[in-house]
């Protein structure tokens, strides 16, 4: 069965400063890999994803996520945050059997905290 | 745009109660699926559903069933609730395909079972 981490629970980044948000997977075909975005009360918003190609990848609101499997990594960096990215943030993975229809399976989160 | 539709943003009942939480979607979507967030847990898949009239068990199914009559329609029903299922829970349409498509989510019901 697949699995993700996100090592780091909270992280807190000045504002202007980069970013970077770890997520390792375990999977053990070719994985599909998400990020999401969920601001205070609301749902999930998707960043970007990968499913095949160059590793790097670029999602909406400036974020871009790198692939590298030798390091089972699949990592959200953004060069300088703004307030408004203040948020939690979800590393998924989904499975290829199914068709993705069976679900994804997510790590549990990394709440960023942007200081002025 | 893609817009699914949770019924209830705050829902309270009370323990022993029978609670049904309804998803709407208007994307024609095959898939939809049933989570539940808890804080440190991230996101727990309880059910899902291929298309219409069709079901599966998640990760955590137990004290759960759903209901898929119509496609753009899926229904989490809560038998007997109980004060551990006080959750937010989230729905998410998908169209069937590759599995790279996203999922789409709604702004989630938040339940408290007192």
């Amino acid at each position: 069965a697949q699995s993700v981490t996100q090592p780091d629970i909270h992280i807190t980044v000045s504002e202007g400063a980069s970013l970077e948000l770890r997520c390792n997977y375990s999977y053990g075909a070719t994985p599909y890999l998400f990020w999401y975005v969920q601001s205070p009360g609301q749902g999930l918003q998707l960043l970007l994803k990968y499913f095949s190609g160059d590793t790097l990848v670029q999602g909406i609101k400036g974020f871009e996520a790198e692939f590298k499997r030798s390091q089972s990594s699949f990592n959200l960096r953004k060069p300088s945050v703004h307030w408004s990215d203040a948020a939690e943030y979800f590393c998924a993975v989904g499975a290829g059997s199914g068709g993705g229809a069976d679900g994804l399976t997510f790590g549990k989160g990394t709440h960023l905290i942007i200081q002025p | 745009d893609v817009k699914v539709t949770q019924s209830s943003r705050y829902l309270v009942k009370r323990t022993g109660e029978k609670v049904f939480l309804e998803c709407v979607q208007d994307m024609d979507h095959e898939n939809m699926f049933w989570y539940r967030q808890d804080p440190g847990l991230g996101l727990r898949l309880i059910y899902f559903s291929y298309d219409v009239k069709m079901k599966e068990k998640g990760d955590i199914p137990e004290g759960y069933s759903v209901s898929r009559e119509k496609k753009e329609r899926f229904s989490l029903i809560l038998e007997s609730a109980s004060t551990n299922q006080t959750s937010m829970y989230l729905c998410a349409s998908r169209l069937q395909g590759l599995p790279n498509q996203p999922q789409h989510f709604g702004d989630g019901t938040r339940l408290s079972i007192l």
